[in-house]
């Protein structure tokens, strides 16, 4: 299976400033198929970015998807109070489908 | 609006069966294919099976296949996890969420939490 390897484990930043999240995969995925997630404690995780680089309905432009092959980036601009939770990458190009271990972006 | 309700979680021993039922309103439930995705306590998402649309295929994690079946009733709008022979490491909080665009899922419920302990 694919295994995808999400750095930093966390990232320590303050309203107003980026954060560059990583997710490198064991092999390539196939078509792109990479999708980025934001998960807050207690609530349903919310799809962001799909196919590397499309945003999902309703997501703000502050948050976008780039890379292909084995290296992926979730680039989130101007961080606001809300944005600090924890994101996964998930692979679905090939079965079994995989997450990364997650990156926890704090205060 | 789309919600995704799970149900049928419990305290269940080693060994034992459980299943959990998902419920699904607010969109063509038989046009999509549905996704079981679980956290264990302190630990990231992990993806768990995947049914297509019509019910006619299913894809599964590693670590439960053979043990975990997926299923679905499109006339009740309902997905289903059949899960046997369960283990300790099979705790954690398990989501139905809807699928889009081949694979990551969407949608999510809120989830229902499975403890498996002696």
């Amino acid at each position: 299976e694919i295994v995808l390897t999400q750095s930093p484990g966390t990232l320590s930043l303050s309203p107003g400033e980026r954060a560059s999240l990583s997710c490198r995969a064991s092999q390539t995925v196939s078509k792109n198929y990479l999708a980025w997630y934001q998960h807050k404690p207690g609530q349903a995780p919310r799809l962001l970015i799909y196919g590397a680089s499309s945003r999902a309905t309703g997501i703000p432009d502050r948050f976008s998807g780039s890379g292909f092959g084995t290296d992926f980036t979730l680039t989130i601009n101007r961080l606001e109070p809300g944005d600090f939770a924890v994101y996964y990458c998930q692979q679905y190009g090939k079965s079994p489908w995989t997450f990364g271990q997650g990156t926890k972006v704090e205060i | 609006q789309v919600v995704l309700v799970e149900s049928g979680g419990g305290l269940v021993q080693p060994g034992k069966s459980l299943r959990l039922s998902c419920a699904a309103s607010g969109f063509g439930f038989n046009g999509y294919g549905m996704h079981w995705v679980r956290q264990a306590p302190g630990k990231g998402l992990e993806w768990v099976a995947f049914v297509w649309n019509d019910g006619s295929k299913a894809y599964y994690a590693n670590l439960v296949r053979g043990r975990f079946t997926i299923a679905r009733d499109n006339s009740n709008n309902t997905l289903y996890l059949q899960m046997n022979n369960l283990r300790v490491d099979d705790t954690a909080i398990y989501y139905c969420a809807r699928d889009f665009d081949g694979g990551a899922p969407d949608y999510w419920g809120q989830g229902t939490l499975v403890t498996v302990s002696p």
